[in-house]
């Protein structure tokens, strides 16, 4: 079974904080992705990787930035947290050359910043 | 703007009923869809998907329905389950166009399904 995990499952920071979510597959999976959720906007793609030391931007990258420095390992950093960026976010993983393109996420981090 | 939508925010369905959840997509470029389920304080879970050179596909109690011209999406549950109350996220990918989408996916906002014993 693929197996992506988050360094936490809840997460409070203070406005202006750096804050490091982590997050690490087992599958050898190629891609790795970060989301965040909101209600009513659904998933919100905010960056992404598809090799190591690779990254792209998603839908939503403002304030924030990535880190793949090994293959099973994708970090968000939030250089300096602010109200809005309070959300629930999620980490996935995939195959570079899937046959459907199937993401497996993590549990999540529910983010609150004061 | 929004490529992948889901117009209902909320169903709320007997138990033992059939739950219809609908999607819709404006990028022609579409051509793999994705369901996925999600249950408060977890990550989505994969549940089905659809290929769209298929108008069909069936996992027990789940259908997927496309009809590419309308650009339009279906996902059935029959019979309806308690443990089938979740937020259920449509999701589209370019899985066949080529080029560097590198496996993304654009997901809709989500419907809240609640099945009531």
């Amino acid at each position: 079974d693929v197996k992506v995990t988050q360094s936490s499952r809840y997460l409070v920071k203070r406005t202006g904080e750096k804050v490091f979510l982590e997050c690490v597959q087992d599958m050898d999976h190629e891609n790795m992705f970060w989301y965040r959720q909101d209600p009513g906007l659904g998933l919100r793609l905010i960056y992404f990787s598809y090799d190591v030391k690779m990254k792209e931007k998603g839908d939503i990258p403002e304030g924030y930035s990535v880190s793949r420095e090994k293959k099973e390992r994708f970090s968000l950093i939030l250089e300096s947290a602010s109200t809005n960026q309070t959300s629930m976010y999620l980490c996935a993983s995939s195959l570079l050359a899937g046959a459907s393109n199937e993401q497996f996420f993590g549990p999540g981090t529910r983010l609150t910043v004061l | 703007d929004q490529q992948v939508k889901q117009n209902s925010p909320s169903l709320s369905v007997q138990e033992g009923r059939i739950s219809i959840l609908n999607c819709d997509y404006t990028n022609s470029m579409f051509d793999y869809f994705l369901w996925y389920k999600k249950y408060p304080a977890e990550g989505p879970t994969f549940l089905i998907s659809i290929s769209s050179i298929k108008d069909k596909n069936e996992d027990g109690r789940f259908t997927v329905f496309l009809n590419k011209s309308a650009k339009h999406l279906s996902l059935h549950i029959v019979p309806s389950q308690p443990g089938d109350s979740a937020v259920y996220f449509c999701a589209a990918s370019a899985l066949y166009a080529g080029g560097t989408s590198y496996g993304k996916l654009t997901f809709g906002q989500g419907t809240i399904l609640t099945v009531h014993p």
